[in-house]
């Protein structure tokens, strides 16, 4: 049962458009988020989170929402760039377990030029 | 180097061979994490390490084995591979979980024949 979801595989944006990437969680006990990106033949690297206690925390183009009542989060990147191509993955540590972070299955976004 | 490193990068195995993943880091951080990575699935956990000696299933542990003798290093063997154990391998540590990042190997692609 996946306690942190990426419902969408993949995501094609125009360059200079935004991106809305979309991650739920199911696990009410999750109060901190993290994103990750990841290119192809690297592994993925720390991009951004976010506090339970907050619901907008920003870094340059990106900048990622929490709605904790839907129990949804986004990654918004403004304006996308063709760099921006990657794998990006939404995690999530658990505080009533091993605090270990669950992954999302990631959303493939392709930003063309 | 410093920073975490994987070897090897590439491996082809043949079913029914033991295979050993190296992981090694030089932050001294207390938990190192190996995943996997396939596609439709995301990032699975296989097995974490909190410290020397302490090691925990993931999700996914079933076929492989680890150990932590060192902080540094933590490796990941395929006791007796099978075909569905081909996969993308990424070795990850982090200072404390939670709120801290996890910081990734660049992955060993293994392919089981």
């Amino acid at each position: 049962d996946q306690q942190v979801k990426q419902n969408s595989p993949s995501l094609s944006v125009q360059e200079g458009r935004i991106s809305i990437l979309n991650c739920d969680y199911t696990n009410s006990m999750f109060d901190y988020f993290l994103w990750y990106k990841k290119y192809p033949a690297e592994g993925p690297t720390f991009l951004i989170s976010i506090s339970s206690i907050k619901d907008k925390n920003e870094d340059g183009r990106f900048t990622v929402f929490l709605n904790k009542s839907a129990k949804h989060l986004s990654l918004h990147i403004v304006p996308s760039q063709p760099g921006d191509s990657a794998v990006y993955f939404c995690a999530a540590p658990s505080r009533g377990g091993s605090y270990i972070p669950t992954f999302g299955r990631g959303t493939s976004l392709i930003v063309h030029p | 180097d410093a920073g975490i490193t994987q070897s090897p990068r590439y491996k082809i195995t043949e079913t029914g061979r033991q295979v050993t993943l190296m992981c090694h880091q030089t932050w001294s951080h207390s938990y190192m994490f190996w995943y996997r990575q396939d596609l439709g699935h995301g990032l699975r956990l296989i097995y974490y390490s909190a410290a020397a000696d302490i090691t925990d299933k993931g999700e996914v542990p079933d076929g492989y084995v680890v150990s932590r003798s060192k902080t540094e290093n933590f490796p990941l063997t395929l006791e007796s591979a099978t075909r569905s154990q081909t996969s993308v391998y990424f070795c990850a540590s982090t200072l404390n979980v939670g709120r801290d990042e996890q910081f990734f190997g660049p992955g060993t692609r293994l392919t089981v024949l």
